[in-house]
């Protein structure tokens, strides 16, 4: 059984660029998160997908941040503009949190 | 609002040296107890759900508990390849995750 993919894994950016992560969750999985791992820290919860739909986004920063789940299969995550404390690892994971993609690291300079 | 804690923060064991990890919850409404491993430059790795008080589950060297307030995993004779981050989550609403436990176990 293929994983939870992403992409890319790593990104450098200047504060205020924008930037974009893509997540490829296991087929036939309707559902899909989203997580932010600052260094030393436990996951956080960004956004989480019910095929298309939201379930819950309370912890997404929305003034920068947005998601979009397509067909109920991939799932692309932008932030626009860039922060220096958005510097963090990207999770993308499905099914009840029971499997995660490798993560994007994103450094904002 | 909901929080998970973890003691300690890190842990060095020697090799075969048994120890627990602790999980400390407050989670509204709690309908499950996850714990997860974490290698570096990875995503967190399944290990266990645990569901209600008195729960527990084994794999290989690692047995998690429950109770009310707290969750122990406890890993029997370790070995350096269990090295690694165990992180706790707790989901009531929403997943709520622990800070980790890093874990080194020295040959």
């Amino acid at each position: 059984e293929a994983g939870v993919a992403q992409s890319p894994r790593y990104k450098i950016i200047e504060k205020r660029q924008s930037v974009a992560f893509w997540c490829n969750p296991i087929s036939g999985h309707a559902t899909l998160y989203w997580y932010q791992q600052i260094l030393g820290q436990g996951p956080k919860l960004l956004i989480q997908f019910q095929n298309n739909g939201v379930v819950d986004d309370s912890q997404l920063p929305k003034d920068r941040f947005s998601a979009e789940r397509l067909k109920g299969v991939d799932s692309t995550l932008k932030i626009q503009p860039a922060k220096l404390e958005d510097s963090a690892v990207y999770l993308c994971a499905s099914v009840n949190t029971q499997y995660f993609g490798p993560g994007t690291r994103l450094t904002v300079l | 609002e909901d929080q998970v804690t973890q003691s300690p923060e890190a842990l060095r064991l020697q090799e075969g040296e048994s120890s627990s990890l602790n999980c400390s919850y407050t989670v509204s409404g709690l309908r499950g107890l996850f714990w997860y491993r974490q290698d570096p430059g990875k995503g967190p790795e399944f290990l266990f759900t645990l569901y209600s008080a008195g729960e527990e589950k084994e794999k290989e060297r690692l047995k998690a508990t429950l109770t009310k307030k707290e969750s122990f995993l406890h890993i029997t004779a370790p070995k350096p390849e269990d090295s690694a981050t165990y992180l706790c989550a707790g989901t009531g609403q929403n997943f709520v995750f622990g800070p980790g436990t890093r874990l080194s176990v020295l040959p």
